[in-house]
């Protein structure tokens, strides 16, 4: 059964720090891993989606990284604003859960003005 | 701009009543899901359709019923209300190609059961 850990649980740093988030998955089988961001008591916002044939993805300030073959995924924020402020989740879909998404239970981030 | 719509950001109902939750995606998905959120449990999924009038049980199906006549409508019954079921509730779409599509989640509905 795919199990994915994300570390840290929460993160609080200075407006400016670039930092990285962390996911890890115990099966390599995936069709591709999904970052999303959540704000409190808000829905589930798509920020980048990476097919398991990719290395990495970018959208402005994140950059996402792909390694299947350890098992792990990073999500890099560089020059943290406070509107950057939310849970971050990673998830994934495996080769053998047929649609179903298995999710980490998510990095709270605080960016301290 | 592509979007998963849910019908009601809040809702309050009271214990044993029917409770219908709505959601609607404009993006020709063909699958769709009900997850339901907790503090300390995460998303944990209930029901999903791979096509009309399809249904597959999720991790947590029990006290809830889906229905799906229309590809674009995916809603999620509770026959009978109960205060445990008090929760944040997200419907999220997806296409069939799971290699190189992701998921598209709608704003959610926070239910409270009274």
């Amino acid at each position: 059964k795919q199990e994915v850990t994300q570390i840290p649980a929460a993160l609080s740093v200075p407006e400016g720090e670039n930092l990285v988030l962390n996911c890890s998955f115990t099966d390599s089988a995936i069709y591709n891993l999904q970052w999303f961001r959540q704000d409190p008591g808000k829905g589930l916002t798509s920020l980048l989606l990476i097919q398991s044939s990719q290395r990495e993805q970018t959208s402005g300030r994140l950059n996402a990284s792909l390694d299947k073959s350890s098992g792990r995924s990073t999500l890099y924020i560089a020059a943290s604003q406070p509107g950057d402020s939310a849970t971050y989740l990673c998830a994934v879909i495996g080769e053998t859960s047929g649609s179903r998404l298995t999710f980490g239970e998510g990095t709270q981030l605080t960016v301290n003005p | 701009d592509v979007k998963v719509t849910q019908s009601s950001r809040y809702l309050v109902k009271r214990t044993g009543e029917k409770v219908f939750l709505e959601c609607v995606q404009d993006m020709d998905h063909e699958n769709m899901f009900w997850y339901r959120q907790d503090p300390g449990l995460g998303l944990r999924l209930i029901y999903f359709s791979y096509d009309v009038k399809m249904k597959e049980k999720g991790d947590i199906p029990e006290g809830y019923s889906v229905s799906r006549e229309k590809k674009e409508r995916f809603s999620l019954i509770l026959e009978s209300a109960s205060t445990n079921q008090t929760s944040m509730y997200l419907c999220a779409s997806s296409f069939m190609d799971r290699r190189n599509y992701g998921y598209t989640f709608g704003s959610g509905t926070r239910l409270t059961v009274v």
